[in-house]
């Protein structure tokens, strides 16, 4: 069946760091791809997402690029801030649509 | 308003009770779901139901019962309570469409078995 993998956390970096979390996926068909982020006892919120192959997904800073021929949608963020510390996660869409698939999160603690 | 909303917060309670957490969402979504996230963030899907039906039942024990009577609210029920139930559980949910992957989550519901 369809999976993710992310890099192992938890990372820590210093404010204003590049950042790169990196997730691969197994899927059968064309999945759309998402990144979500769990701030500190709050829910998961969508974080930006990509639909088809060279797609780029961005928002507040963050971008993830689809890449089919090495299966991957690696996070990026080019200055991190400590507001940016929160776990991560990647997923991926059935083509069927019927349900998501989560990576198992990355923990990540940007320091001032 | 809270566009998805889970009560209680925080349940706290001994093994074998029977325990049950509410969800509503005001979004007007047809689709809301139950995740599971165990002490490790590990977050899996147990339940899914698509305008009061129920379309993805995960690997999960007969212990938990979902009940949706109507669109909007998704409740789940734990007969039986373990220690093992202890984590935090999540309810979402979804606009029509495929593809959308777009999942509107509630703040979580921590429950601890003890």
């Amino acid at each position: 069946g369809d999976s993710v993998t992310q890099m192992e956390g938890p990372v820590t970096l210093s404010e204003e760091a590049f950042l790169t979390i990196n997730c691969t996926y197994t899927a059968t068909g064309y999945p759309s791809l998402f990144w979500y982020v769990q701030y500190p006892g709050e829910g998961l919120q969508l974080l930006l997402k990509a639909t088809k192959a060279d797609d780029k997904g961005s928002n507040k800073g963050f971008e993830a690029t689809y890449r089919k021929e090495t299966t991957s949608f690696h996070l990026e963020k080019g200055s991190v801030q400590v507001s940016d510390s929160a776990v991560y996660f990647c997923a991926l869409e059935e083509t069927s649509g019927s349900r998501l698939t989560f990576g198992e999160g990355t923990q990540l603690t940007v320091n001032p | 308003d809270t566009a998805v909303s889970q009560t209680p917060k925080y349940l706290v309670t001994q093994m074998g009770n029977d325990k049950s957490i509410k969800c509503e969402q005001n979004l007007g979504h047809d689709t809301m779901y139950w995740y599971k996230q165990d002490s490790k963030k590990f977050l899996k899907i147990m339940f899914s139901y698509n305008n009061k039906e129920l379309i993805i039942n995960e690997t999960v024990p007969n212990r938990f019962s979902p009940k949706s009577p109507d669109k909007a609210h998704l409740n789940l029920h734990i007969n039986s309570l373990e220690l093992g139930d202890s984590a935090v559980y999540f309810c979402a949910s979804s606009p029509p469409g495929l593809n959308t992957g777009e999942l509107f989550f509630g703040e979580g519901s921590r429950l601890t078995v003890l």
